[in-house]
């Protein structure tokens, strides 16, 4: 089975710094990776996708992710942290299941609290 | 256009009490699965439907957990005689038709989810 480990259950950055949210698989197939992001009282939203078409990913708020096979990883950055940007961000792998389906495997997640 | 909806968003219960959650997906999506996030967690798998088919239960923890999409739309995830372990987010999310039997890459859509919380 797919996993994915997500280093750092609480990341704290000031504005404007560099975000870095590390996040490393394990995967006996290649993987498919995502990054979803989840704001209070609010559904999980996608970020961005890695699908073996460019190793580089960018994804959506200025947030970007590249996929490392030597390292299995696959760490989400942002160059400048906003306020907004804080929120719990979730790594997760896709794993085929009966029926045609996609389960998710989602890591436990990283809170971003972005300070002034 | 609408995202998934789920009802009620908070759902307080008694021990040993039975709960119904309910699912909306995107219109016109025709796979759905169940997820259960504990506090501090990520969410975890429970259960998937195509269209009206349950195709894959494996992760319901126990026979107390059951779901039904009866339509191939809405979709009920029941929790009978709760225990306060069962207390949890539950989310729902949706996807379109795979393009093929190998595409892994589409993107679910998560609701809100509905917070349970068994006294």
């Amino acid at each position: 089975a797919q996993s994915v480990t997500q280093l750092g259950s609480h990341v704290s950055v000031s504005e404007g710094a560099l975000v870095l949210l590390r996040c490393n698989y394990s995967s006996s197939v290649p993987p498919y990776l995502f990054w979803y992001v989840q704001y209070p009282n609010q559904g999980l939203q996608l970020l961005l996708k890695y699908t073996s078409a460019a190793t580089l990913v960018k994804g959506i708020n200025g947030f970007e992710a590249e996929f490392k096979k030597s390292e299995t990883s696959f760490h989400l950055t942002k160059p400048s942290a906003h306020m907004s940007d804080a929120a719990e961000y979730f790594c997760a792998v896709s794993d085929r299941i009966t029926g045609g389906g996609n389960k998710l495997t989602f890591g436990t997640g990283t809170q971003l609290k972005v300070e002034l | 256009g609408a995202g998934v909806s789920q009802s009620p968003r908070y759902k307080v219960t008694k021990r040993g009490q039975d709960v119904a959650l309910r699912c909306d997906p995107i219109s016109g999506h025709v796979s759905l699965y169940w997820y259960r996030q504990a506090l501090g967690q990520g969410p975890e798998f429970l259960t998937y439907f195509n269209y009206e088919a349950q195709q894959d239960k494996s992760g319901l923890p126990n026979d107390r957990f059951s779901a039904e999409r009866p339509e191939g739309s809405i979709s009920t995830l029941t929790i009978q005689r709760t225990e306060q372990r069962d207390s949890a987010m539950y989310r729902c999310a949706s996807s379109r038709q795979p393009r093929s039997w190998t595409d892994r890459s589409y993107e679910q859509y998560f609701g809100p989810g509905t917070r349970l919380t068994v006294t």
